[in-house]
């Protein structure tokens, strides 16, 4: 079964970067689109970026733009978060999830993973 | 920026059916998803393309839109059934998935 193992979170001060990934198991990773969602304590999903099947398509959300990048590894399964200039309102547990569909981006979020906590804080 | 707009709550007694909206300009022309989120776990998809469950997701779930609103339904409410619920949809004018701002599901 589609199996996402998010990993890299922990405390950071602010300005400082991070660097997350997310293992993907049993699913062709290369024919999908991945995504990052991101969850502050006690409030609501806020997606994050997109990254297209084949890596040549990358998308953010204006709160990110700038300082996060998105890439993948196709060949290790592999998606990573790239997060720079890290701000207090950045603490969040960040999911990373698989598009929807193959090769198409639908936008919507089919499996999960569990997620890594982030925490910005002096 | 598109907003989609859920109630904080709903209460629900065991066996009743529970709704839940999720209103926003134009979501009668987008397609909407639920995602149910326990405490302590990440989301999990109930229903994709305003009507269509994943497979695993009792009947029990159900979509519906009219209008500008879409409505999630849960017939049957089980005490497992507690738990956050949020709406998405793509807003095309951005380019971004937006997520209403979740409701919380207490079964009585």
């Amino acid at each position: 079964q589609v199996q996402l193992v998010e990993s890299g979170g922990g405390v950071v001060q602010p300005g400082r970067s991070l660097r997350l990934s997310c293992a993907a198991s049993g699913f062709a990773f290369g024919g999908y689109s991945m995504h990052w969602v991101r969850q502050a304590p006690g409030k609501g999903l806020e997606w994050v970026a997109v990254i297209s099947h084949d890596g040549s398509d990358k998308y953010y959300a204006d709160s990110v733009k700038g300082r996060f990048t998105i890439s993948r590894d196709n060949s290790r399964n592999t998606l990573s978060l790239q997060m720079n200039s890290l701000r207090i309102e950045d603490t969040a547990v960040y999911y990373c999830a698989r598009d929807g569909a193959d090769i198409v981006v639908l936008y919507y979020f089919d499996s999960w993973g569990q997620g890594t906590l982030v925490s910005v804080s002096s | 920026s598109y907003v989609l707009t859920q109630p904080p709550s709903v209460s629900v007694a065991p066996g009743q059916t529970a709704r839940i909206t999720c209103g926003g300009n134009n979501v009668g022309f987008r397609s909407v998803h639920w995602y149910q989120q326990k405490p302590g776990q990440a989301p999990v998809l109930v229903v994709y393309d305003d009507s269509d469950r994943p497979s695993g997701i009792p009947e029990r779930f159900s979509g519906s839109k009219s209008g500008d609103t879409a409505t999630l339904t849960i017939t049957r409410v089980e005490a497992g059934d507690e738990a956050d619920y949020y709406c998405q949809v793509y807003e095309s004018n951005s380019d971004h998935p937006v997520f209403g701002g979740g409701t919380k599901l207490a079964v009585l």
